[in-house]
C-alpha cells in the first residue's frame, strides 16, 4: 500500500532559526494536507496543496507541492516556541478526500 | 463549543472487555471519520461515514471493531473483546462535502485515548 515518509523524524532548533520538513510518497499523490499537533493536542488543518508545483504561503511557513506530485515540503522561517509540535502531511485519497493517508510526521522543538 | 467532541476522554479497561466511544461532529457536517493513532506516528484511517452510511471501513479494523452513525449526526466506535493491542488515541474527525478542488479540511476532536490492561 502506499506509503508516506517525512524526513526528519525530529528536529530540535535555537528560536529564530529555519525549519524545514519534507514529504515523499511511494505513489503520486492525489491532494496534500498539513496538520499540526500539539503535543498532547490533536491534528489543526494548516493548509491544502491541489495543483503540480503550487507554492502557499502562510506569514512564516511555506508550503510546496512537488511537480510530479509525489513530494511536498513545509518551511517555517524564524521558528518560535510556539511553533512547537508534530507537524503531519496527509494525501486525501481518491475525490472529495473521503479520507487521509498521514505521513510519519516531524516533530519540532523549538528552544527559546 | 461547536467543535467536534469525543466521550470519554480516557478510558482504562482490562482485556477481554468491551468498550465504546462516542463522536458528536460538527453539526453540519455530513462526514465523520474515525482514526487511531499510536504514540509516535501519524493517524491511521479506520471508517468513513456520509451521512448514516458507512462507505469505507480499512483492513485494520477488525470484526471485533465497529462503527454505527445511525442518525447521521453522532457516530459510535465499539471495540469487543479488547486486546493490548488497542491501546492507542482513537480521534474522530468531521468535515463536510466540498468538490475536489476546494478546500476540504479534517476537523478533528481531542481524542478518546484507551489503554488495555
Amino acid at each position: 500500500g502506499q506509503q508516506v515518509m517525512q524526513i526528519p523524524q525530529y528536529q530540535h532548533v535555537q528560536e529564530g532559526e529555519d525549519f524545514t520538513t519534507y514529504c515523499n510518497s511511494s505513489t503520486t499523490l492525489s491532494n496534500i494536507q498539513w496538520y499540526k499537533q500539539r503535543p498532547g493536542g490533536h491534528p489543526v488543518f494548516l493548509i491544502q496543496l491541489v495543483k503540480s508545483g503550487e507554492v502557499k504561503k502562510q506569514k512564516r511557513l511555506t508550503f510546496q507541492f512537488g511537480e510530479a506530485k509525489k513530494n511536498s515540503s513545509l518551511h517555517i522561517t524564524a521558528t518560535q516556541t510556539t511553533d512547537v509540535g508534530t507537524y503531519f502531511c496527509a494525501d486525501g485519497m481518491n475525490t472529495g478526500f473521503q479520507k487521509l493517508v498521514f505521513g510519519t510526521g516531524t516533530r519540532l522543538l523549538v528552544s527559546p | 463549543d461547536t467543535g467536534v467532541s469525543q466521550d470519554p476522554r480516557h478510558k482504562i479497561t482490562k482485556r477481554g472487555q468491551n468498550v465504546t466511544f462516542r463522536c458528536d461532529p460538527i453539526s453540519e457536517h455530513n462526514r465523520l471519520y474515525w482514526y487511531r493513532q499510536t504514540l509516535g506516528q501519524g493517524p491511521e484511517f479506520l471508517t468513513y461515514f456520509q451521512n448514516e452510511a458507512q462507505l469505507e471501513k480499512s483492513r485494520l479494523l477488525s470484526d471485533r471493531f465497529s462503527a454505527e452513525r445511525p442518525k447521521g449526526s453522532f457516530s459510535t466506535l465499539e471495540i469487543q473483546r479488547t486486546e493490548q493491542g488497542d491501546s492507542a488515541m482513537y480521534l474522530c474527525a468531521s468535515s463536510s462535502a466540498q468538490g475536489e478542488w476546494r478546500v476540504n479540511e479534517q476537523f478533528f476532536g481531542p481524542g478518546t485515548r484507551l489503554t488495555v490492561l
